[in-house]
């Protein structure tokens, strides 16, 4: 069992460049989520999905967007790529949204926006 | 919303001493509580969770009490070894419109011979 996988694994990217991150889970998870990681400041919710075909805003999703066409998949995408988006991404899932779901974690995207 | 404030790390202790790691937290309501471990390298996986007031959660010799009244999810381990050496998250849960966590900083935890 994969679990979460993410992909790529890191990239450095040109500022002005789209890029899109992908997660994909095994699962079948209800709900997805995109966390970033940054130095001192912990991880923070950027977008979320409950469950396919719905998506939600987190603490920081401007210059992001999201898309949930299934239940497996769930990409995140820059339009358009400034450096302050250089972070660690995160990829979550759980199997719903109720206080006792807990949240599984795909390996990370280091991202590098120059 | 909700907020955490985690003690500051980084954390270095030889390896068979005890552990304690605070979390205090901020929260409407009685939210879900959790503790996550990152190590070297790798994304968060979960360490232990309580879901009700006075609630222990325990695994792999780690504890954490959910305590209602002063607000408080501190982590502790009686002997730590070097293998524990991550950072380690605590993280209240918000429901409604979304199951989401609210993680602090983290406190990075070195545990030497």
């Amino acid at each position: 069992i994969a679990g979460i996988t993410q992909a790529p694994t890191s990239q450095i990217l040109a500022a002005g460049r789209r890029m899109t991150l992908r997660c994909t889970q095994d699962m079948r998870h209800n709900a997805m989520y995109w966390y970033r990681q940054d130095l001192g400041l912990g991880l923070r919710l950027i977008h979320y999905s409950n469950t396919a075909g719905t998506t939600g805003k987190g603490e920081v999703p401007d210059g992001y967007s999201v898309s949930r066409a299934n239940t497996d998949d769930f990409p995140l995408t820059l339009a358009s790529a400034v450096p302050s988006q250089t972070s660690v991404y995160f990829c979550a899932s759980s199997e719903g949204v109720a206080a006792t779901d807990t949240q599984y974690f795909g390996p990370g995207t280091r991202l590098t926006v120059l | 919303g909700n907020s955490v404030t985690q003690m500051e790390g980084p954390v270095t202790l030889s390896e068979e001493a005890f552990l304690t790691i605070n979390c205090t937290y901020t929260a409407t309501g009685y939210p879900s509580l959790f503790w996550y471990v990152q190590y070297p390298g790798e994304g968060l996986q979960l360490l232990l969770k309580a879901t009700k007031a006075d609630d222990k959660g325990s695994n792999k010799g780690f504890e954490a009490t959910y305590r209602k009244e002063t607000t408080s999810f501190h982590l502790e381990k009686g002997s730590v070894q070097v293998s524990d050496s991550a950072v380690y998250f605590c993280a209240p849960l918000l429901t409604g419109g979304g199951n989401k966590l609210t993680f602090g900083t983290g406190t990075q935890l070195k545990v030497e011979l």
